[in-house]
């Protein structure tokens, strides 16, 4: 089982720029989470889907940004235009089902730096 | 609406020593409870879980914690500290079950164990 895995690793941009970060959750595995940790807020749950539909994105900041998932197998999250209040670390994660006793895999993070 | 508290920022234990990290909740249903761990540059990882049953959980790498219902707390213990426990500690809880679920995370303690 190769896990959650998440790419890029690290992402340094310039304000404005698109970002696209990508994740390939553990495969049979039908939720996925997409957090962002900073040392100001913690752990944020920004937006999670079930069977490849958003479920619930109360936590996306602002319309700068988007999430997708086309297939079981990809999830995108996309910042644009990007702005250094979002640097931070962003994490995919993956559960099976949404049993509430569900442990939740994550990957190893994006660390977004925007100057 | 759930949430859960973990008082301290950093505990501070030597290696071989007992270790407790506290965590608290509130929620409005049964609690679901959680302990992840976070390595440097690495993701959450689960450790152990309370759904129902035994009050005292058993999880990976010998950590336990012990729920209670009328101290609405989760601890998370260790009967002897190792060096390679220094790490993030993270609680959560989770309510309610079905496309609302979603877990919310503590704001972290950091573990040091020194020799």
């Amino acid at each position: 089982d190769a896990g959650v895995i998440q790419s890029p690793r690290h992402e340094v941009t310039e304000m404005g720029q698109e970002v696209t970060l990508r994740c390939k959750p553990i495969s049979g595995h039908n939720s996925l989470f997409w957090y962002r940790q900073t040392m100001m807020r913690g752990l944020e749950l920004l937006i999670y889907f079930n069977n490849n539909v958003p479920i619930d994105d109360s936590g996306m900041p602002e319309d700068r940004f988007s999430a997708k998932m086309p297939n079981a197998s990809f999830s995108t999250l996309k910042i644009q235009p990007s702005e250094p209040r979002d640097s931070a670390v962003y994490f995919c994660a993956s559960s099976l089902g949404q049993a509430i006793n569900s442990p939740l895999h994550f990957g190893n993070g994006t660390r977004l730096t925007v100057t | 609406a759930q949430s859960v508290a973990q008082p301290e920022d950093q505990v501070n234990v030597a290696e071989g020593n007992p270790l407790t990290v506290k965590c608290t909740y509130s929620v409005s249903g049964n609690p679901y409870l959680f302990w992840y761990v976070q390595y440097p540059n690495r993701g959450l990882q689960f450790l152990l879980k309370y759904i129902t049953g035994d009050n005292l959980v058993k999880g990976s790498y010998g950590f336990e914690a012990e729920f209670n219902k009328s101290q609405t707390s989760f601890h998370l213990k260790k009967p002897s500290a190792l060096v390679s426990d220094s790490a993030l500690y993270f609680c959560a809880v989770r309510d309610k079950a079905g496309t609302a679920s979603k877990l919310t995370f503590g704001t972290g303690t950091r573990l040091q164990v020194t020799l």
